[in-house]
């Protein structure tokens, strides 16, 4: 168990509103990451972090932001959702153990966009 | 820039029987890992197999076996003795050997058991 926290899992919020999704490792990995998961288009980097303070953009980025100022959190932050923000998002880290760069993926936060 | 094609968005295959799920992959890289993640219906990525891109033996956990075409860019992922568990989601995956180690995803296949 690679001790990944993602919160809230579910969350149900209106057009225009703010929200953080909130990723948690509890093994001091450096890499985490932030995927979407939509119906046709299996998963898409949004961001990722090397470190902290340290993040960098994926294919998704827009409308996204990210932080990450202890190693344990990495934060999602939609600043003004849109109904084309409603997906399942999955935080994951890079297990440098395991040599072979597999990711472990957290049990995913499903956002509804209203 | 890596990508990942699934050509298959559903299959279904009888209990006990075997099934191969079809994947194949582009990249300029030389040095890359390929994977196959499953997801079942409770929404946990689970890393099934994964196969080193030098390494020419293909790999196999248990009854998950690849067969790693990589002049083809090929990736196929065979599942024998399929059992009623097995029925999930299934995303091909590739990353590069060092960088950001992201992986890029194919866009899924839906495998149903069938008792």
């Amino acid at each position: 168990d690679a001790g990944i926290t993602q919160s809230p899992r579910h969350k149900v919020t209106e057009t225009g509103t703010p929200v953080t999704l909130r990723c948690h490792q509890t093994e001091n990995h450096r890499y985490m990451y932030w995927y979407r998961q939509d119906p046709g288009h299996g998963l898409r980097l949004i961001h990722y972090s090397y470190g902290v303070k340290d993040t960098d953009k994926g294919e998704v980025s827009d409308g996204y932001s990210v932080s990450r100022s202890k190693t344990e959190d990495f934060l999602l932050t939609l600043e003004s959702a849109t109904s084309s923000q409603t997906s399942v998002y999955f935080c994951a880290i890079r297990d440098a153990g395991s040599g072979a760069n597999v990711l472990t993926f957290g049990a995913g936060s499903r956002l509804t966009v209203l | 820039a890596q990508t990942v094609t699934q050509s298959q968005p559903e299959m279904s295959v009888q209990e006990a029987e075997t099934v191969t799920l079809s994947c194949t992959y582009d990249t300029s890289e030389s040095n890359y890992y390929l994977f196959w993640y499953k997801q079942p219906p409770s929404r946990q990525m689970i890393l099934v197999i994964r196969q080193e891109a030098y390494k020419q033996q293909n790999a196999t956990e248990n009854r998950f076996s690849v067969n790693f075409q990589k002049a083809a860019k090929s990736f196929s992922l065979k599942i024998s003795d399929s059992q009623l568990g097995d029925t999930a989601m299934y995303f091909c995956a590739s990353s590069v050997k060092a960088g950001s180690y992201q992986l890029t995803f194919g866009k899924g296949t839906k495998l149903s058991v069938i008792p």
